[in-house]
């Protein structure tokens, strides 16, 4: 079992719309939670970290994190084409210096 | 403040011949991580750096690669005896020391491409 899964989509959503991205992880202790994205040929951008259960809202986007049930989600509001990319789920065990990164959900927001 | 940049962009190299990459962080950063991704995959922890401290190196690495990171600032990969299967994106991040959370928010640069023939 991976330490993260992510399902690959691709996920498609008409623009405007609400885009869920879901992301699992196995439980190990203390972690952060962190997610990324990356246009194909580009290395990846930082874009929201979580860290305690509940929401995170940074403008069009929102983290979520529930520890009960180990995992961890990011909906984008008010979906645009130029959000199109591939979103990838980190998790860091930072009391064991572990660094486990998700294969990521290719996400397409069509016009 | 300038991000992560690496050295050099693209790499092409023989099977059996050794390569070196460099990774300078943002400046004030002094952890310092290596990842490998491959094409549909994420990226693949290879080793982190606290200063000039290798703290964490993946037993995924084989003894070919190795890392350093001399005075705490740059750092450097190497892999020695290249093999078709090295081939892939290598890519360095950098973070902050600060509190437990914003201290891993790790910044990437644009990554070296290998490619083995």
């Amino acid at each position: 079992q991976k330490e993260v899964e992510q399902n690959s989509g691709p996920l498609s959503v008409p623009e405007g719309a609400i885009a869920s991205l879901n992301c699992t992880y196995s439980d190990r202790g203390s972690q952060s939670f962190f997610w990324y994205r990356q246009y194909s040929g580009k290395s990846p951008e930082l874009i929201m970290s979580i860290y305690s259960n509940g929401d995170k809202e940074d403008g069009r986007f929102t983290a979520q994190l529930n520890k009960a049930s180990q995992y961890v989600s990011l909906l984008i509001r008010d979906s645009q084409p130029s959000d199109s990319a591939t979103y990838l789920c980190a998790v860091i065990y930072y009391n064991f210096n572990k660094f486990y990164f998700g294969s990521g959900t290719k996400l397409n927001v069509k016009p | 403040d300038t991000g992560v940049s690496q050295d050099p962009r693209h790499k092409i190299t023989k099977r059996g011949q050794n390569v070196t990459f460099r990774c300078d962080p943002i400046s004030e950063h002094n952890r310092l991580y290596w990842y490998r991704q491959t094409l549909g995959q994420g990226p693949e922890f290879l080793t982190y750096f606290q200063n000039e401290a290798q703290l964490e190196k993946s037993r995924l690495l084989s003894d070919r690669f190795s890392a350093e990171r001399p005075k705490g600032s740059f750092s450097t990969l190497e892999i020695q005896r290249t093999e078709q299967g090295d081939s892939a994106m290598y890519l360095c991040a950098s973070s902050a020391l600060g509190g437990r959370e914003a201290a891993y928010e790790q910044y990437f640069g644009p990554g070296t491409r290998l490619t083995v023939t």
